[in-house]
């Protein structure tokens, strides 16, 4: 109940082109849902979250679309550049003190010119 | 916005010596602090995560060991590495479901 699932594992996509990444999870407790940019030799930072009282949210070129009666959740980059060449992390977590968040095992995304 | 800073970026040990990772949150109060290691193109393991001074809980068995004597300080520790011990190492702090990340210390135990 606690794991996120995420797919796919590596993803190419051509420069200007749209990256999908999907997760799903089976915890219906989660309420909040964030995606997590690495570079390499990087610590991940932030990149968006959503909560599940809304169906998407986007911020520039980047989009969280939330489905919340299929637990699942995805991020769209749109007009995908190489410097978005990175592993991105899905996860969720309950919005309380004491809870961990529960990261997705990670896509390798490579934007090829 | 939080700050998570990490020290040493990296660091080569020997088998059977000590180690000692530290790390310090700036910009927030209370903060739950979190140790993760990564393996290379791996995902994220969570080894310990702190609700508050004094209080840890792990996560896997392990030869390492965390410590929170203050606040926004979060220590991760060994008496004797293991070659297996080698890794990214990344503190993380954060409240209420967000988490921050340091810049994390590359760790190779010879």
């Amino acid at each position: 109940q606690q794991q996120v699932k995420q797919s796919p594992q590596s993803l190419i996509v051509q420069k200007g082109g749209i990256s999908i990444i999907n997760c799903a999870y089976e915890n219906t407790a989660f309420d909040y849902f964030p995606w997590y940019q690495q570079f390499p030799g990087k610590g991940p930072a932030l990149l968006i979250a959503i909560r599940p009282d809304v169906s998407e949210k986007k911020e520039g070129r980047f989009t969280i679309s939330f489905n919340k009666s299929a637990k699942q959740f995805s991020l769209h980059i749109m007009d995908s550049q190489p410097g978005d060449s990175a592993t991105y992390f899905c996860a969720a977590s309950r919005r309380t003190s004491y809870d961990k968040v529960i990261f997705g095992p990670g896509t390798s995304l490579s934007v090829i010119p | 916005s939080q700050t998570i800073h990490q020290w040493p970026a990296t660091l080569v040990q020997p088998v059977g010596s000590p180690l000692s990772l530290e790390c310090t949150v700036e910009g927030t109060s209370n903060p739950n602090l979190y140790w993760y290691r990564q393996a290379a193109g791996r995902g994220l393991q969570l080894l310990f995560y702190s609700v508050g001074i004094g209080q840890i809980s792990s996560e896997v068995p392990q030869n390492l060991s965390a410590s929170r004597p203050q606040d926004r300080q979060f220590i991760l520790s060994s008496k004797k590495l293991l070659l297996s011990d080698s890794g990214f190492y990344l503190c993380a702090g954060g409240r209420v479901g967000e988490q921050y990340f340091g810049p994390g210390t590359r760790l190779t135990v010879t």
